[in-house]
């Protein structure tokens, strides 16, 4: 069974820097592209960043590029998203998930989600 | 990059109702359309894939239409749980980019 479980929000000042993780199991984690996606209260989904199977290959929305990171340890069968130089606007659910990239469909597995607040 | 213009953006329906939601790519994405289903509080859900595909235990009363740049998500007998917010998404290329979202309520 394929799981993902994402963790490492919390309430940090604007500025400030946060790494979020995501635990996969129950599928061959190296061979998938992996994406998160974050939802502020109330609003819609934004894609934030993917990475390439291999992690070689990194993609990032316009409204996060310098200033978050996206990497995995294939040997550890994790994602991670490090953030810094944190806003206000960047107060959101943050999901990891193996559901689509660029040119394929990957299937429908999410994260729980781990909520990230940006505030003083 | 591509925008992604979703229509409605919200609406009231009955059950029984046929549903019709549009979503408008800014320039040609082929079939590579992604149709998710929300519920508040819930992960969203994998509907539809390569714009007319039903993901794995999605009733037939979904159904995902068009390529290019003109999509449609179709619930054929609105069904009391399928009251929720629907997105699309374009996966042609990066950067990956969202409708703005459909809420169906009850009238």
């Amino acid at each position: 069974e394929v799981q993902l479980l994402d963790s490492g929000g919390g309430l940090v000042p604007p500025g400030g820097s946060l790494r979020l993780s995501c635990a996969a199991s129950g599928f061959s984690f190296s061979s998938y592209a992996m994406s998160w996606v974050r939802q502020a209260s109330g609003k819609g989904l934004e894609w934030v960043s993917s990475i390439s199977g291999s992690g070689g290959s990194t993609y990032y929305a316009d409204s996060v590029k310098g200033r978050f990171t996206i990497s995995r340890d294939n040997s550890k069968n994790t994602l991670y998203l490090q953030m810094n130089s944190l806003r206000a606007e960047d107060t959101a659910v943050y999901f990891c998930a193996k559901v689509v990239m660029a040119g394929a469909t990957q299937g429908d597995y999410w994260g729980q989600g781990t909520l990230v607040t940006v505030s003083s | 990059n591509i925008q992604m213009t979703q229509s409605p953006s919200a609406m009231s329906a009955s059950v029984g109702d046929r549903v019709t939601i549009t979503c408008r790519a800014s320039q040609d994405i082929s079939n590579y359309l992604a149709w998710f289903q929300q519920k508040p509080g819930k992960v969203p859900r994998h509907l539809i894939y390569d714009a007319s595909s039903l993901q794995s235990g999605v009733p037939s009363r979904f159904s995902g239409s068009g390529s290019g740049t003109e999509f449609t998500l179709t619930i054929s007998s609105l069904q009391p749980e399928d009251f929720a917010t629907y997105y699309c998404l374009q996966h042609k290329s990066y950067p990956l980019t969202f409708g703005g979202g459909t809420k169906v309520e009850i009238k």
